[in-house]
């Protein structure tokens, strides 16, 4: 069965720094999210993207986070100069377009991203 | 804003059982009830999806139903086994495609 996968699973790094979470929806996918879950609190909507733009986010994606679609294949999610709050497990989901959106969000493993 | 509730937050039961697991939302208004499966340091793996005009939707030994009206869905697991042993995430959709989340169940099943 098809998969979203993500890349990579851990991610440890200074605060300050620039990271790039990355992520490969479902081939025939064309929407496509992120959300975050923080240790021990609820899995939160980021951002969603349709037709290589935002069509929504969160109060929580502020200018430091960015996204791109850079090919036919890649999703990724940038933040600019990390935080110590933003250290969370990252997820990224796909789903169809077809049947529009009520289709079932598929889910990546994560990448858990660790600031120090 | 809608907010998701789930209780319990954890249940543990005895292979075998049924059991039933609750997800509650402020906001009637939805497109449609997921209910997922989360495993330890894994991704959600979706289970059900029920739409906003459904009542039910059964998979195998799961039946989740949803109530609009008063802001509740159930997640039915019959014949409890070990391997059902996860945390169980409800997730609402309103408004635009994204999902508010509950706080999960963590369901242990005891061979």
């Amino acid at each position: 069965e098809p998969e979203v996968t993500q890349t990579p699973s851990h991610q440890v790094t200074q605060m300050g720094q620039e990271v790039i979470l990355r992520c490969v929806p479902i081939s025939n996918h064309l929407y496509f999210y992120w959300y975050r879950q923080i240790l021990g609190q609820k899995v939160e909507f980021l951002v969603s993207f349709y037709n290589n733009e935002i069509s929504e986010k969160s109060e929580i994606f502020d200018d430091q986070f960015s996204v791109e679609r850079p090919d036919g294949s890649n999703f990724t999610l940038k933040i600019r100069s990390t935080k110590l709050e933003d250290s969370a497990m990252y997820f990224c989901a796909s789903n169809e377009l077809h049947r529009g959106s009520d289709s079932p969000l598929h889910f990546g493993n994560g990448t858990r991203l660790t600031v120090t | 804003k809608q907010e998701v509730t789930q209780i319990p937050a954890a249940l543990s039961v005895p292979e075998g059982e049924n059991l039933v697991l609750n997800c509650s939302f402020t906001d009637s208004a939805i497109y449609n009830l997921q209910w997922f499966r989360q495993d330890p340091g894994k991704g959600l793996t979706s289970l059900l999806l029920i739409q906003s005009s459904q009542r039910e939707q059964t998979s195998g030994r799961l039946n989740a139903s949803l109530d609009k009206s008063s802001g509740r869905s159930t997640l039915y697991i019959a014949a409890s086994q070990p391997g059902d042993s996860a945390t169980y995430l409800c997730a609402a959709r309103t408004g635009a495609n994204n999902l508010f989340f509950g706080t999960g169940t963590r369901l242990t099943v005891i061979p």
